[in-house]
């Protein structure tokens, strides 16, 4: 079974601070990951994948995430918070020969100004 | 182009109204999937079609019917909705659902209210 847990349903931070959104994941067989980002009353855009390349993966908008095994993390991180990244964020998990990508519970990020 | 487009983006239907969501790309995607998605809540998988074949259904009820006329398209047909059905409904497609690691790509969304 696969599965990832987001902790933190609500971030904030401040404009120009480092945003970290959290993600950790349960697979049994090697993860595809991925980060979405929803702004309100639209679409999941899809921010970057792991697919069992490069563990450092970069992004749209400056974000980035790691993969790290030991640790079973897949963590979003940008640098410098616009306002404009106020959003909800999942994080997302499948693997070869699934039919479905499982998503996170989500987490609010809230900028301040 | 990684569009998909969805229509209407917003529907208001009663009980016992029938009506009919669509979902299109041109992105040569071989696997489509309907999504419905509550307030501060994930999205929650509906339908998936591979090959323009109904591949899963997760338990959904029969007043919900998917349709795929071909590879560019997907329909919902809505009939005898409830008000809890009221939700954002998502569209989305992937190249191939053979490949774990083919993304999907998301449409805007409808916005359904069931009066």
């Amino acid at each position: 079974a696969q599965s990832v847990t987001q902790l933190g349903s609500h971030v904030s931070v401040s404009e120009g601070a480092l945003v970290l959104l959290r993600c950790n994941y349960s697979s049994s067989v090697p993860p595809y990951l991925f980060w979405y980002v929803q702004y309100p009353n639209q679409g999941l855009q899809l921010l970057l994948k792991y697919t069992s390349a490069a563990t450092l993966v970069k992004g749209i908008n400056g974000f980035e995430a790691e993969f790290k095994k030991s640790e079973t993390s897949f963590h979003l991180t940008k640098p410098s918070a616009h306002m404009s990244d106020a959003a909800e964020y999942f994080c997302a998990v499948t693997h070869t020969g699934a039919n479905n990508l499982f998503f996170g519970t989500g987490t609010r990020l809230t900028v301040i100004p | 182009d990684t569009e998909v487009t969805q229509t209407p983006k917003h529907l208001v239907m009663g009980m016992t109204n029938k009506k009919s969501l669509k979902c299109e790309q041109h992105m040569g995607h071989r696997a489509m999937y309907w999504y419905k998605q509550k307030a501060k809540k994930p999205p929650e998988l509906m339908f998936v079609y591979s090959y323009e074949k109904l591949s899963i259904n997760e338990s959904v009820p029969s007043r919900f019917s998917p349709e795929c006329p071909n590879s560019s398209l997907l329909n919902l047909h809505l009939h005898a909705l409830q008000p809890e059905d009221s939700a954002l409904y998502l569209c989305a497609s992937s190249q191939d659902l053979r490949g774990g690691s083919y993304e999907q790509y998301f449409g805007p969304g409808t916005r359904l209210t069931v009066t």
